[in-house]
């Protein structure tokens, strides 16, 4: 298994204003994913964190507003940028430890709150 | 279209009861994979069950089971012996390309599990 804290847990922020979150993994792993999670909805994927190289983005995300850095294999970034009301969500980190391994692995999340 | 469909927005069930959780998918892959976890107040995500698309027998995990319907494409959660403690949001997720893949998991909208005494 992984454990997989985040920081911060929680903040307020203002609109406008930027938030960068921490993922840190226990141990080495292939592949890191972003997940926003809005009140009341289900996760919907950011991007996948890609260690050395940019990240991949769904559709409906942009680097701009969402860049993200992985410099190595248990650490990653998540920038929330010129913040307003409606990124209010929870994001998660989540990691799967190598592809063999079926299990995705999900951090405690980040619950952030714009005023 | 959505790839992974949860039907029932909330389920009510009585301790000690047996409940169902549907879940249907839509995916062109051959190779695929079936999650289902639990979300209680806490917001963390806690992995319950997985089923692979190559998988002959459904999943069994203690209370959890996945009743897996292939050509249907329905992996529903059933949960035997329902405890207080189950009340949470439950959501199904798919990750296709088989777990070789590496591919992120795909989620549906979730269905709230209420489990009164």
């Amino acid at each position: 298994s992984a454990v997989i804290s985040q920081k911060p847990s929680r903040d307020i922020c203002q609109r406008g204003t930027s938030l960068t979150i921490q993922c840190q993994v226990d141990s080495q792993v292939t592949m890191m994913f972003w997940y926003r999670q809005q009140p009341g909805q289900s996760l919907t994927l950011i991007a996948t964190a890609n260690q050395g190289s940019e990240a991949t983005y769904e559709s409906g995300f942009v680097i701009d507003k969402f860049p993200i850095s992985r410099p190595n294999l248990t650490f990653s970034t998540l920038t929330v940028s010129n913040m307003s009301p409606e990124d209010s969500s929870i994001y998660l980190c989540s990691v799967a430890l190598r592809r063999e391994d079926y299990e995705q692995y999900f951090g405690p999340g980040t619950r952030l709150t714009v005023t | 279209a959505q790839k992974i469909t949860q039907t029932q927005p909330g389920m009510f069930v009585q301790e000690k009861e047996a409940v169902t959780l549907d879940c249907t998918y839509d995916t062109s892959d051959q190779s695929y994979g079936l999650f289902w976890y639990k979300q209680p107040s806490s917001g963390e995500m806690i992995f319950l069950i997985y089923q692979g698309s190559y998988d002959e027998q459904n999943a069994t995990e203690g209370r959890y089971s996945l009743n897996f319907q292939k050509a249907r494409k329905s992996a529903n959660l059933v949960i035997s012996a329902s405890q207080l403690g189950d009340s949470a949001m439950y959501f199904c997720a798919m990750r296709e390309g088989g777990y070789q893949a590496g591919t992120a998991l795909i989620f549906g909208k979730g269905t709230t599990l209420s489990v009164s005494s």
